[in-house]
């Protein structure tokens, strides 16, 4: 069965700060890759998604991931971070098993300080 | 501005009670997914549906959960009896299969507290 690994729990960071967050799968085969982020006391919400093609994926709010297939491996990255980006970020993948539900990671709180 | 909606958004109960949660898919999704977020286990897929058919719900404890679709409107997950362990947020998703590909779009959630 398929499994994500979020490795940064909790991240803190200054405004104006880089971000990278990390996210790796373990699934031999094609995979759907999915970050979500989830703001306080709120439901999930799509960031980004990767299905086929460039691998390099443009999200909302000045997010974006890039797939690395032989690291098997689906960052998140922002330039530069504001404070309304505190929130918890899930990495989510769904293998071409049939299996139409996610695998998700344990998620990535950020905190970003003003 | 089609989107998942669930009720109640939060429901306190009390040990050995029954908790019934709703979920009302995006119009036109053809799969409805029940996930349980807490602090120590993270998001777990409970079950989840395609054409109103159950596929999974291998995460489910079947002694005293049960999810249905009794149309394509709603879902419903049940607990009973309800235990403090099941003190959690429920989340429903719901989503369009096209090919191999499927976005899930989640509703609010369920935050339930069994006392």
């Amino acid at each position: 069965a398929q499994s994500v690994s979020q490795h940064n729990h909790h991240v803190i960071l200054s405004e104006a700060a880089s971000l990278e967050l990390g996210c790796n799968y373990s699934y031999g085969g094609t995979v759907n890759l999915f970050w979500y982020v989830q703001y306080p006391g709120q439901h999930l919400q799509l960031l980004l998604k990767y299905f086929s093609g460039d691998p390099l994926v443009k999200g909302i709010k000045g997010f974006e991931a890039e797939f690395i297939k032989s690291k098997f491996s689906f960052n998140l990255r922002k330039p530069s971070v504001q404070w309304s980006d505190t929130a918890e970020y899930f990495c989510a993948v769904k293998a071409d098993t049939g299996r139409r539900a996610l695998t998700f990671g344990s998620g990535t709180r950020l905190q970003v300080q003003p | 501005d089609a989107r998942v909606t669930q009720t109640p958004r939060h429901k306190v109960t009390e040990m050995g009670q029954e908790v019934t949660m709703r979920c009302q898919p995006i119009l036109g999704h053809n799969t409805v997914f029940w996930y349980r977020q807490t602090m120590m286990q993270g998001l777990e897929l409970l079950a989840y549906f395609r054409n109103r058919a159950p596929l999974d719900d291998s995460g489910m404890p079947k002694d005293r959960f049960s999810a249905e679709m009794p149309d394509a409107t709603l879902a419903t997950l049940k607990i009973q009896p309800s235990e403090p362990r099941d003190s959690a947020v429920y989340f429903c998703a719901s989503g369009l299969v096209l090919g191999t590909t499927t976005e899930q779009f989640f509703g609010p959630g369920t935050r339930l507290t069994v006392l």
